[in-house]
């Protein structure tokens, strides 16, 4: 079946710092590839999504490319802040079963010391 | 504001006393679903719903139950909960499509002793 693998965290990185957080996926059709951030104590949000191969996603200084080739979502950031301290998470979207169905990487920790 | 809701956001209960976990949603969204967070899975779906009356299973669907007798409302129900269902839930809904994005609850933090 589809399956999303994303790099082990945690991740701590200082204040300015580039931003990489690996995710490759696994699926037999054409998938829609989000990025979810879950911040201490709350729900998940989208960050960003691409829907068709070398779409680009781009938020709050997040960019993640639509790389069919090597079945590739990663997300990077070229200077993180203190309060992208977050859980992230890789996530694609079939488009059997009303589409709806999410299938999460396992999420990567990301913390920001000043 | 378009948002998802669920209660309890926390809930310490004991081994095979039923409960429910409310989720309602204000966005008139078709499909609805419910997902399970654990340390080291992300979240796996539980069950789902693409209407009105019509729900089905996702990947972890043993000792959960759904309804869905209105648009807005998607409960989750633990007829016998066991210590295995100790878990962070989440209910989101969503258009029918899958490039629309998922509107997540804040969450339910279950505990069954």
């Amino acid at each position: 079946g589809d399956s999303v693998t994303q790099m082990e965290g945690p991740v701590t990185l200082s204040e300015e710092a580039f931003l990489t957080i690996n995710c490759t996926y696994t699926a037999t059709g054409y998938p829609s590839l989000f990025w979810y951030v879950q911040y201490p104590g709350e729900g998940l949000q989208l960050l960003l999504k691409a829907t068709k191969a070398d779409d680009k996603g781009s938020n709050k200084g997040f960019e993640a490319t639509y790389r069919k080739e090597t079945t590739s979502f990663h997300l990077e950031k070229g200077s993180v802040q203190v309060s992208d301290s977050a859980v992230y998470f890789c996530a694609l979207s079939e488009r059997t079963r009303g589409g709806g169905k999410l299938i999460f990487g396992q999420g990567t920790e990301l913390s920001v010391k000043p | 504001e378009a948002q998802v809701t669920q209660n309890p956001r926390y809930l310490i209960t004991v081994t095979g006393k039923k409960l429910t976990v409310t989720c309602s949603q204000n966005m008139n969204h078709e499909y609805m679903s419910w997902y399970r967070q654990d340390p080291g899975l992300g979240l796996r779906q539980i069950y789902y719903s693409m209407n009105v009356e019509v729900t089905d299973k996702g990947d972890v669907p043993e000792g959960y139950k759904v309804s869905r007798k209105e648009k807005r409302n998607f409960p989750l129900i633990l007829e016998s909960p066991s210590p295995n269902q100790t878990s962070l839930y989440f209910c989101a809904s969503k258009e029918r499509g899958s490039s629309y994005e998922q509107y997540f609850g804040p969450g339910t933090r279950l505990t069954v002793t």
